[in-house]
Parts: structure tokens; sequence; C-alpha cells
């Protein structure tokens, strides 16, 4: 069965740079979902888009935008990286709309090194 | 807003013995509960899900989970461990607003299997 996608797999970049990370939901999911994972802790909420409009906002840093696209897949675009930012970036997909189902599929994530 | 506590951050049990991952949770609404796993350098897995339906819920590599509400609790089982079980369990609790359910993850519990 498709999978979530996610690209790259690994990024590394120096600090002030800037990042695309790119999500492509299981075909036929409409909503997706950006997580950030640091080193030994849980995944935390960024942000959600569903139909190509924010759905619902977590504790994503101004520096950092996000959009879904016409074919649903997402970017997650961050700029003037910082140390901090280096971690593991989940995106997940879910199908029927934002009150259809409540199974959220997660990519393999991509992981950001900040240098 | 709601919140999960997952009881112990490692955990260690022989091969064949029971496993037992506690987890309690906190939501001013019925909430929606999912364990998801998560193995080294992977991304997370769902494990099972409670939305509403039955209280034990089983899911796949023969864990169940047991939704409480009198407990607040839906603590993960498997009858007898198995090497290919060690990994980092998750437990997360979504809302069911208007809008896509982002998932509020607890901080995890590692489990070890001994030989």
């Amino acid at each position: 069965a498709a999978g979530v996608i996610q690209s790259p797999r690994h990024l590394i970049k120096e600090k002030r740079e800037t990042a695309t990370l790119k999500c492509y939901p299981i075909p036929r999911h409409d909503t997706v979902y950006w997580y950030q994972q640091g080193p030994g802790q849980d995944p935390q909420f960024l942000i959600s888009f569903y139909e190509k409009m924010q759905s619902d906002k977590g504790s994503i840093p101004d520096r950092f935008s996000a959009q879904q696209f016409s074919d649903y897949h997402s970017e997650l675009n961050m700029s003037s990286l910082e140390l901090g930012d280096s971690a593991l970036y989940f995106c997940a997909s879910s199908p029927l709309g934002p009150s259809g189902s409540y199974e959220q599929y997660f990519g393999p994530g991509t992981r950001l090194t900040v240098t | 807003a709601q919140s999960v506590t997952q009881l112990g951050s490692h955990v260690s049990v022989s091969e064949g013995a029971l496993v037992l991952l506690r987890c309690n949770y906190s939501s001013s609404v019925p909430p929606y509960l999912f364990w998801y796993v998560q193995y080294p350098n992977q991304g997370l897995q769902l494990l099972l899900k409670y939305t509403s339906a039955a209280t034990l819920v089983k899911g796949i590599n023969g864990f169940e989970a047991e939704f409480k509400k009198s407990e607040t609790s839906f603590h993960l089982t498997k009858p007898s461990a198995h090497m290919s079980d060690a990994a980092e369990y998750f437990c997360a609790v979504s809302e069911n607003p208007q809008g896509a359910q982002k998932l509020v993850f607890g901080q995890g519990t590692r489990l070890t299997i001994n030989p």
C-alpha cells in the first residue's frame, strides 16, 4: 500500500539558511499534518491543512511557513534556521476530511541538522 | 486542553513476559486515543486506536489496549513479549473539534526486551 512520502530524508543546513521539506500524502488523503520531534522528545504538532486551507496551528515558529497545494502535497518552509531547529520532521496524512477519520498515517520523517 | 502522561520512560521485560505500558490522559471532551510505535530512525506506526466504540481495542502485532473512563487510562498490553517489540511507544490523544484533529503525544516509553 502507498505510504506518506517525505523528501528529503536527510538535510544539513547552516545557521541562518533556509530549508524546504516536502510531503506527499497517501492518495485520496486530503488532510496533512506536520510534527517536529526533537532528540529524545515526543512529536510536537506544528500545523495542519485540510483541502489546501490551514485548519489548525500549533507551536510553529514565525520563521516557518507551510502550505498545501492543489495535488494535496504540502511543503514546510523554514527560514533563518537556528541550531534548535535540528529535529526529525514528520508529515502525516488522514483521509475523508477533518472529521471523517481519526487515523493519521506518518511518513518516515526528514532529519534536519543545523550546523 | 488535552494531555497525555506515560508512566515510565523505560520499561524492560523478558522475552515471553507480559508487556504493560501505562498511559493516562486528560481531556475536556470524550477523547480519541491512539498508540503508536517508533522503531529506531523510522516514522510512527499506528498500533491501535480508540474512537468511542468498544472499550477493549485490539491492534497489530498482538497488542491491545483498554479504555477506562473512570481511571482516565488507556494502557497498552501484550501477553507475550517478542524481541521484535523493542521500540519506543507513544500514547496520543485527540479531541474532535471542527477541523483536523491534531495529536498530542505522551513523552514516550522505551521498551527493552531481554532474552
